[in-house]
């Protein structure tokens, strides 16, 4: 069984830093991209960030370039978000979710359970 | 960059009734176009890919189709578990995944 667990959400004041980290289990984690989606409280979703299998790729939506940073430890099987800067608007439930992945039948991707970041002084 | 929209932003359906959601993308988005669903409190889940591929452990009471710029997702004759948000998402062009804004599907 697939399984992403997030960690890390907390309060935090505007203009503090947070990790979160996704701690995936169940299929080889070394072989997928992945990304953090994030969700503001009663919002829809918002992708934020993807990342290749070794980590040499990485990609930002514009509002958070230049602030958060992606990355992973295959070694680990996780996958993590520095988030420095933060803003009130960065305040959400982040998801990290694998890329589409397919067996000779069918396809599907898999998501965590979400951790939230408040941001707030 | 692209946008994803969905109409309506809710649908109110009585149980056993059919359900049509659209999503209308800005620009082509070929078949790379994905509709989950989301109940309160928990994760998005994976419904339809490829724009008309049901994903595993859905029932065929679900539908997608389209290409291009016009998608639609079908619940022939909802069930109560079938109340929730719908979100439309492409990943065919940048950014990576685009989502539409929503339709939750009440209950009437």
């Amino acid at each position: 069984e697939v399984l992403l667990v997030e960690s890390g959400g907390t309060l935090v004041h505007p203009g503090g830093s947070l990790r979160l980290s996704c701690e995936a289990s169940g299929f080889t984690f070394s072989n997928s991209w992945m990304h953090w989606v994030r969700q503001a409280p009663g919002k829809g979703l918002m992708w934020v960030s993807r990342i290749n299998i070794d980590g040499s790729t990485t990609n930002y939506a514009d509002s958070v370039k230049g602030r958060f940073t992606i990355s992973r430890d295959n070694g680990k099987n996780t996958l993590y978000l520095q988030m420095n800067s933060l803003r009130v608007e960065d305040t959400a439930v982040y998801y990290c979710a694998t890329s589409l992945y397919c067996s000779t039948s069918s396809c599907s991707n898999s998501w965590g359970q979400g951790t939230l970041v408040a941001v707030s002084s | 960059e692209i946008v994803m929209t969905q109409s309506p932003a809710t649908l109110s359906v009585s149980p056993g009734e059919r359900a049509t959601l659209s999503c209308r993308a800005s620009q082509s988005v070929s078949s790379n176009l994905a509709w989950y669903q989301q109940k309160p409190g928990q994760a998005p889940r994976l419904l339809i890919y490829g724009a008309s591929t049901r994903a595993t452990g859905f029932p065929a009471r679900f539908s997608g189709s389209g290409s291009g710029t016009e998608f639609t997702l079908t619940i022939s004759s909802l069930q109560s578990e079938d109340f929730a948000v719908y979100y439309c998402q492409q990943y065919n062009n940048w950014p990576p995944w685009t989502f539409g804004q929503g339709t939750k599907v009440e209950i009437k």
